[in-house]
């Protein structure tokens, strides 16, 4: 089974939409993060969460916003989706840096493709 | 000015051939460097971390120069599986997370 998993994996939904995405990790990692990606821009941080109280805005989070339920679970959500949005979604964990470094290597679920009509 | 340039390519190789490429940054405060690979429509798999030393691993070596800041990583004897986009991420003080728009490698048999 995969360390981290999202659903759905692909999404098509209509402008105004409120749609959410879902990530569940088994590695135990404690940082979790959203990216999207789209073509020409590479991959941009959307929100960022060190433990279960923590979330913090990445380069891209208007429009967006996150919940962290559990150490496992961090869902991503569009409350009024709009076309460009539309971009491969990925959900990243992580462990904390350590032994003088300051980040570690993440780990990324396999991507929800998300179109807004 | 975006924080990580990197040439899109694409590059086509023959198998067997050596390969560079490299990514540039433009805030002299970032801590952390990193190679991802991308297969098409898969997600990122890391490939490397950038020390100020240099590393190398197998048929890959990355290293950072801070003093003109950019990072690289050097691909020898290349193969048809190493086929695939190349991004390189550089990390910042205060958690910014950068990465580059990647760049495409085909190797041709």
């Amino acid at each position: 089974d995969a360390d981290v998993t999202q659903t759905p994996r692909n999404r098509i939904t209509k402008t105004g939409k409120r749609i959410m995405l879902e990530c569940s990790q088994t590695k135990g990692h404690d940082r979790m993060y959203w990216y999207r990606q789209d073509p020409g821009l590479g991959l941009r941080l959307i929100y960022y969460s060190f433990d279960v109280k923590d979330i913090n805005k990445g380069e891209i989070s208007d429009g967006y916003s996150v919940s962290r339920q559990a150490q496992a679970k961090f869902s991503l959500s569009l409350e009024s989706a709009i076309p460009n949005q539309t971009a491969l979604y990925f959900c990243a964990t992580s462990e904390p840096g350590g032994q003088g470094k300051f980040y570690n290597e993440q780990f990324f679920g396999p991507g929800t493709r998300l179109t807004v009509l | 000015r975006k924080e990580v340039e990197q040439d899109p390519g694409p590059f086509n190789v023959p198998e067997g051939a050596t390969v560079a490429f490299n990514c540039t940054y433009s805030n002299s405060a970032s801590q952390s460097f990193f190679w991802y690979r991308q297969d098409c429509r898969k997600e990122p798999k890391l490939l490397m971390s950038v020390y100020s030393s240099g590393n190398e691993d197998g048929r890959f070596t990355a290293q950072l120069n801070r003093a003109s800041q950019y990072i690289s990583l050097l691909i020898r004897d290349s193969k048809l599986s190493d086929s695939a986009t190349y991004l390189c991420v550089v990390i910042r003080t205060g958690n910014q997370f950068y990465f580059g728009t990647g760049t495409s490698l085909t190797v041709i048999p």
